[in-house]
């Protein structure tokens, strides 16, 4: 079965840091591009970024560029995003998700992230 | 402000039509292709329609997705009480070079 698990969310305190992870079964990981999206709590979707197959492509939205990085090591078929400098407004499901940027075909259940002090 | 406009909500009674709209412009609709996500409450989404108007594996022929211009339609038809969920619009925006999603339409079956 095809599936991408998302782990590492958690309580982090305004400008902290944290990492989250996406670890993918079931495809061949190193052919697709990745992304991730997020969605704070009652609002809608919200893309983060996209990173290419060979990581020559890689996009980021205006709210999280110079403060996010996503990565990839297609070797261990997992997806990054170390997260620094988090804002109360950066509080919200944080989902994986497979595909170019014009089509997610494959989503994960999602981490929270929860920035408060 | 989402770049890509839906209507909030939409609704309609069992086995009737309803449409969304998702409106867009030159940079990201008129240029690009348009995919629809179905979201239920508290879940992952769900990819629906990609490249404007095709299904993936397992969705029903009920949903059908077009687009005309910088506008974009997601059509379901006999509509059932289990399709009552969020629906999204998304697209890739050339100018911004970011991907971006309408503000999601909710969908009620009367």
């Amino acid at each position: 079965e095809e599936q991408v698990v998302e782990s590492g969310g958690g309580l982090v305190q305004p400008g902290g840091s944290l990492r989250l992870s996406c670890a993918a079964s079931g495809f061949t990981f190193g052919t697709h591009g990745m992304n991730w999206v997020r969605q704070a709590p009652g609002k809608g979707l919200e893309w983060i970024s996209h990173i290419s197959v060979i990581t020559t492509d890689v996009f980021y939205a205006d709210s999280v560029r110079g403060r996010f990085t996503i990565s990839r090591d297609n070797a261990k078929n997992s997806l990054y995003l170390q997260m620094n400098g988090l804002r109360d407004e950066d509080t919200a499901v944080y989902y994986c998700a497979r595909g170019p940027v014009w089509n997610f075909d494959l989503w994960g259940r999602g981490t929270l992230v929860t920035v408060s002090s | 402000q989402s770049v890509l406009t839906q209507p909030p909500s939409v609704s309609a009674a069992p086995g009737r039509k309803v449409t969304i709209s998702c409106s867009g412009g030159s940079s990201n609709i008129g240029n690009n292709y348009v995919c629809w996500y179905q979201q239920f409450p508290g879940t992952a989404p769900k990819l629906l329609i990609y490249d404007d108007n095709k299904r993936p594996s397992g969705i029903p022929d009920r949903f059908s997705g077009s687009k005309s211009d910088t506008s974009a339609t997601l059509d379901i038809t006999g509509l059932q009480t289990g399709d009552e969920a969020d629906y999204y619009c998304s697209t890739w925006d050339s100018s911004l070079s970011a991907v971006v999603f309408g503000g999601g339409t909710k969908l009620t079956v009367l």
